[in-house]
């Protein structure tokens, strides 16, 4: 089946810096990815969608300048939280889709302090 | 926007029980996905359901789209303990290739009794 990988999977940071994290499709090639967050004991929520050579197109109330995607090769997406605070600390998981499916990352936990 | 009611929010049950779950919608779909997450991971695709009335099983998962369009259950028999985690039903709201943007209920808590 379709494998997504992201790295890291978990960052502990200081607050005012900026992280990168990387999803990949091991196995297949994505033209679109999508970037997720999790609260604790909440659903996902969808931050983006990540066009390779194009754009991001964020959902609505999602900073484009706090989180920046770039999709630079049919299999990596990069999501970089710009000078993170506290209350960016949360779980952040990344997707491809497969025809009519997505697959899921593992995961990074951001904890901002 | 469209809403996703999954329940029961949670189940506490003892190995060995079946579990059924359910999710259901104002909106027709033409896609029913369910998820598993376990506790620090990444969502796992378990079933799914291209197809109005389908019925499709994963080993001890069964799923079913409903008929109407607009709901889906999930069923898993003889619980183990390795059940436990969260499931969550899905669809896409997109159209057309893969840049479908799911949306997700709120999701089952599954706890298991050994």
């Amino acid at each position: 089946g379709a494998v997504v990988s992201q790295h890291p999977s978990r960052v502990i940071c200081k607050s005012g810096t900026s992280v990168k994290i990387e999803c990949r499709s091991l196995d297949f090639q994505a033209t679109t990815m999508f970037w997720y967050r999790q609260f604790p004991k909440q659903s996902l929520m969808l931050m983006a969608t990540s066009n390779e050579g194009s754009k991001a197109t964020y959902e609505q109330g999602v900073e484009k300048d706090k989180f920046l995607i770039n999709h630079a090769s049919l299999t990596l997406s990069t999501l970089t939280v710009t000078s993170a605070h506290p209350e960016d600390s949360s779980f952040y998981i990344c997707s491809a889709g497969d025809l009519y499916t997505q697959y899921f990352g593992p995961g990074t936990r951001l904890t901002v302090l | 926007g469209q809403q996703l009611n999954q329940s029961p929010q949670s189940m506490f049950i003892q190995e060995g029980e079946d579990v059924s779950m359910n999710c259901t919608s104002s909106s027709i779909f033409n896609t029913w996905l369910w998820y598993k997450q376990d506790p620090g991971e990444g969502p796992v695709l378990l079933i799914a359901l291209y197809k109005a009335g389908e019925l499709t099983s994963n080993g001890r998962l069964t799923a079913q789209f409903g008929i109407t369009r607009k709901d889906s259950f999930l069923n898993i028999s003889a619980s183990i303990p390795s059940d436990v985690g969260i499931y969550f039903c899905a669809v896409p709201r997109g159209s057309g290739g893969s840049n479908y943007k799911l949306t997700f209920g709120k999701g089952t808590l599954l706890t298991v009794n050994p």
